[in-house]
């Protein structure tokens, strides 16, 4: 049973650094063709594909947002992090991890999402 | 990074049958068999509902089909149910831009 987590401060300040991290069973991110992906969704807005990394170590990331994102994975621990810089009232909202199975192009167990506020 | 186009909204009474589209490229929809689908109830995490644009994961009952012509990809919902009524997001590999993947602009599904 695939399960993923996100984790992450509740409030962070406008210029502050974000730390999100998916914590996940089920899987492993050594298996060929796995990845984990992470979508954001400010609040009653669409969702907004981030970053998504491979077992391969090969990433991906939104090209809007390539230059604040940095994502890394720590298979022994079962985690994928992200950190986003420079954050701004404009970022709040709930984010989702999610796997992304072999070889399909989607991402077929999701997280319950976190919800992160961005105010001074 | 342009988000593929749906509609708002969609509406239709109990047992009736609607169709989402979902307008791309030749970046994305067009040019790849990569869209999928998912449902989306308030508060709670997306649900995949579609995958390679017509394929449907094990669970997902047969009343949801997607297909696909040209740039426009639709996911189409037969025998309408109350519990259908969610928010319903397309989505794609794309090629261009330097990026990966896009999200669509979400449709809101209301059952009359």
């Amino acid at each position: 049973q695939i399960t993923l987590k996100e984790s992450a401060p509740t409030l962070v300040k406008p210029t502050q650094t974000l730390t999100l991290t998916c914590t996940f069973s089920g899987f492993s991110l050594t298996t060929t063709g796995v990845g984990v992906g992470w979508i954001r969704q400010p609040p009653g807005k669409a969702l907004e594909w981030l970053a998504l990394i491979y077992w391969d170590d090969n990433k991906f990331y939104s090209p809007s947002l390539k230059s604040r994102l940095t994502i890394t994975k720590d298979t022994s621990k079962n985690q994928v992090v992200v950190t986003m810089t420079n954050m701004d009232p404009a970022d709040t909202g709930t984010y989702y991890c999610a796997h992304r199975p072999s070889p399909y192009l989607c991402f077929d167990f999701w997280g319950q999402g976190t919800l992160v506020t961005v105010s001074s | 990074q342009s988000a593929l186009t749906q509609p708002a909204s969609v509406s239709g009474s109990p047992g009736q049958s609607i169709t989402i589209s979902c307008t791309g490229t030749s970046s994305d929809v067009g040019g790849y068999n990569y869209v999928s689908w998912y449902q989306q109830h308030p508060g709670k995490a997306p649900k995949l509902m579609i995958y390679d644009v017509y394929k449907r994961p094990s669970g997902v009952s047969n009343r949801f089909a997607g297909s696909k012509s040209g740039n426009t990809a639709s996911l189409t919902i037969s025998g309408l149910r109350s519990e259908d009524e969610a928010d319903y997001y397309c989505s794609s590999y794309t090629s261009s831009s330097n990026t990966y993947y896009v999200f669509g602009t979400g449709t809101k599904v209301t059952v009359l």
